[in-house]
């Protein structure tokens, strides 16, 4: 059964950092991994999908990579602002037609 | 389009009592997915229907709960009997075809059962 995991689960940083957020996953053989946005008391928003032929996507400050073969995937943001503060969530989906494992999500604060 | 959109935001009941959550999905998405987020947890698939037709319902804690999608523009999931336990955030989202990756979320239902 895939297992996916975040770390760490809560991160505060001081505006205009870069950061980087981790999610690991214990079956490679995935279809695709995506990173959510989850604002307080609100549902999720996809930011980044990347399928397993890919090794990184881009949006903006948001970059996403994904190694495969280590079960990794890191979700960089650069130059962070107070707006970015939010849980972050990956999840991986293990073939075309199975359903989303979600990570418990890293927490990040962005203080100015 | 209005996003997907849950009813009621937040519910509050009594241990023992009957709660219907609601979700209208995305107009033209045809798969449905109820999941339950807790702090323990995390976020967890209950069900998930395509075309109305529940696909893989494994999620589902037990006999208490069960959901129906009698059409594609609406969606619920019903606890009876309620338990403290089951208080979490039940979140309802969509998506166009079962192979398409990105989900849209509804904003959730706050359950509190004392």
């Amino acid at each position: 059964k895939q297992e996916v995991t975040q770390i760490p689960a809560a991160l505060s940083v001081p505006e205009g950092e870069n950061l980087v957020l981790n999610c690991s996953f214990t079956d490679s053989a995935i279809y695709n991994l995506q990173w959510f946005r989850q604002d307080p008391g609100k549902g999720l928003t996809s930011l980044l999908l990347i399928q397993s032929s890919q090794r990184e996507q881009t949006s903006g400050r948001l970059n996403a990579s994904l190694d495969k073969s280590s079960g990794r995937s890191t979700l960089y943001i650069a130059a962070s602002q107070p707006g970015d503060s939010a849980t972050y969530l990956c999840a991986v989906k293990d073939s075309g037609y199975s359903t989303l494992t979600f990570g418990k999500g890293t927490m990040l604060l962005v203080s100015p | 389009d209005a996003g997907v959109i849950q009813s009621p935001r937040h519910e509050v009941t009594e241990m023992g009592q009957e709660v219907t959550l609601r979700c209208k999905p995305i107009s033209g998405h045809n798969s449905l997915f109820w999941y339950r987020q807790t702090m323990m947890r995390g976020l967890e698939l209950l069900i998930y229907f395509n075309n109305n037709v529940p696909i893989d319902d494994s999620g589902m804690p037990e006999d208490r709960f069960s959901a129906k999608m009698p059409n594609a523009s609406f969606s619920t999931l019903k606890i009876q009997p309620s338990e403290p336990r089951d208080s979490a955030v039940y979140f309802c989202a969509s998506s166009f075809g079962r192979r398409d990756e990105k989900l849209f979320f509804g904003s959730g239902t706050q359950l509190s059962v004392l």
